[in-house]
C-alpha cells in the first residue's frame, strides 16, 4: 500500500537552531517524487522542496534540505537556523509514476519556533 | 513563475446560495486540482482535470460542481452546500500527472451558514 508517516504531530525549535522533521514512505513503484510543503496559518501551501526517485544526491532549497535515505525509505526534512517564520504545518507527499494525479500525503507535523 | 490565484479568499454562504470559486494558472500545466481540506487535516482531493476534461471525480455530491473553461482556468460552482461544506478549498496545477510538483494557490476559507 503506498503510505506517507508523519509521526511528530508537534514540534518545538527555539529560533536560530536547525530541526528535522521525520517522514517515511511506503511503495513499490521504482520512480517517484517525495515533497514537502509548508502551510502556515494563513492557508497556502507552499512547495518547499522534491526528491526524485533516481536523484543520487540529497536535495537542498536555501535553508531547506531533505535526508533521503532510500533503502530506509525515509525523507526527513531539515530546516536549518530557524526562524519564527518558519511555525508552520508541514506535510511530506509523494507522487508515483504509476499514480496518475494523486498525491498521498501525510498527517502533517506542526512546527513551533520559539524566540 | 509558480503562482496559482485562487478568489476570492474568504466566501460566506448561506445554504440556498449559488457561488463559484475560482483558479488560474499560467504556468503552462496540463493538470490542474481542487481539494477540500479540514482543520489540521491533509488536503483530500476532489477533482482532478486533465488538458481540460475532467478525469478524477473522488465522488463529491453533486452541490459541488468543477468547470475548466480552458487550460489556464479552473472553477468550482457552489450549490445548495451543507454546514459540513466549510472548509479551505484548495486549487493546485501540475505540468501532468505521475511524481510532477504540485503547486498549490492560497485557497478560498469558504464557511457556510
Amino acid at each position: 500500500a503506498q503510505k506517507i508517516t508523519q509521526t511528530q504531530p508537534g514540534m518545538f525549535v527555539q529560533e536560530k537552531e536547525a530541526v528535522t522533521l521525520d517522514c517515511t514512505y511506503d511503495t513499490s513503484d521504482p520512480s517517484y517524487g517525495l515533497f514537502w510543503y509548508k502551510q502556515p496559518s494563513s492557508g497556502e501551501m507552499i512547495f518547499l522542496i522534491y526528491q526524485g526517485s533516481y536523484d543520487q544526491q540529497n536535495a537542498t532549497e536555501g535553508r531547506y534540505s531533505l535526508n533521503f535515505q532510500k533503502a530506509r525509505k525515509s525523507a526527513n526534512l531539515v530546516i536549518s537556523a530557524s526562524q519564527l517564520g518558519d511555525s508552520a504545518m508541514y506535510f511530506c507527499a509523494m507522487r508515483l509514476n504509476t499514480g496518475g494525479f494523486k498525491t498521498i500525503f501525510g498527517a502533517g507535523t506542526r512546527l513551533f519556533v520559539k524566540a | 513563475d509558480t503562482e496559482v490565484t485562487q478568489t476570492p479568499k474568504h466566501l460566506v454562504m448561506g445554504m440556498t446560495n449559488k457561488k463559484s470559486l475560482k483558479c488560474e494558472q499560467h504556468m503552462g500545466h496540463r493538470a490542474m486540482y481542487w481539494y477540500k481540506q479540514k482543520a489540521k487535516k491533509p488536503p483530500e482531493l476532489m477533482f482532478v482535470y486533465s488538458y481540460e476534461k475532467l478525469s478524477i471525480n473522488e465522488s463529491v455530491p453533486s452541490r459541488f460542481s468543477p468547470e475548466c473553461p480552458n487550460s489556464s482556468l479552473l472553477n468550482l460552482h457552489l450549490h445548495a452546500l451543507q454546514p459540513e461544506d466549510s472548509a479551505l478549498y484548495l486549487c493546485a496545477s501540475s505540468y501532468t500527472g505521475g511524481p510532477d510538483t504540485q503547486y498549490f494557490g492560497p485557497g478560498t476559507r469558504l464557511t457556510v451558514l
